[in-house]
């Protein structure tokens, strides 16, 4: 079983403030890294996928970036709105299972 | 319209009663996978399907079967439920063939309560 850790495990921000969390993983044998979106209610919805040290990726005002090196992958959100309350979890794969293990996800709460 | 179906989607059952959550896909993809979700624990996945008739033990498949005899259909079978199945299942499926970083597509969840 991976080792995986998101921090803070919770976050609450005012609507408009840009805000990072942390995803970090065993760097060992690292294949690819999932970020997934989950409203309450809904189920995880894909945002990325990202395989390649310093990879950067980017949806609308959401982007994320990974460091296999070191084994962290950063989410940011810029400008954030209530409707980008969820969890966010993060999945790594190593190549000895090519399986995802999730994260218990970080919970960010933006109040209007 | 690409989805994964789960039923039921709430149940409420006894101790030692055996049920079956069902779960379809119409993507046509390899993988599928049985996720349970309980406060603070995240996704634990409790079985997996790299395709039809290959099955494998997740982190948490203690008191948990499945079977994958066709392509679209991965159903999530528990002999004999105890209250700590209590949970909310999800399944998800992904079109990974060997080594393929596909994104996972989830059902909907579906409640289960073990009195």
């Amino acid at each position: 079983i991976l080792n995986v850790e998101q921090s803070p495990q919770s976050l609450h921000v005012q609507e408009g403030d840009s805000t990072n969390f942390t995803c970090s993983f065993p760097s060992s044998n690292f294949y690819a890294l999932h970020w997934y979106r989950w409203e309450t209610a809904k189920s995880p919805e894909a945002l990325f996928v990202m395989t390649l040290n310093g990879d950067e990726k980017k949806k609308g005002r959401i982007s994320a970036t990974l460091n296999t090196k070191e084994g962290y992958s950063y989410l940011y959100i810029k400008g954030s709105q209530p409707e980008d309350s969820a969890t966010y979890l993060c999945a790594p794969e190593s190549g000895g299972s090519y399986i995802p293990t999730f994260g218990r996800g970080t919970s960010l709460i933006v109040h209007p | 319209e690409a989805q994964v179906t789960q039923n039921p989607r709430y149940l409420i059952t006894v101790t030692g009663k055996k049920l079956t959550v069902t779960c379809s896909q119409n993507m046509n993809h390899e993988y599928m996978s049985w996720y349970r979700q309980d406060p603070g624990l995240g996704l634990r996945q409790i079985y997996y399907s790299m395709n039809v008739e290959v099955t494998d033990k997740g982190d948490v498949p203690e008191g948990y079967k499945v079977s994958r005899k066709e392509k679209r259909n991965f159903p999530l079978i528990l002999e004999s439920p105890s209250p700590n199945q209590t949970s909310l299942y999800f399944c998800a499926s992904s079109l990974r063939g060997s080594r393929n970083t596909g994104e996972l597509f989830f059902g909907e969840g579906s409640r289960l309560t073990v009195l």
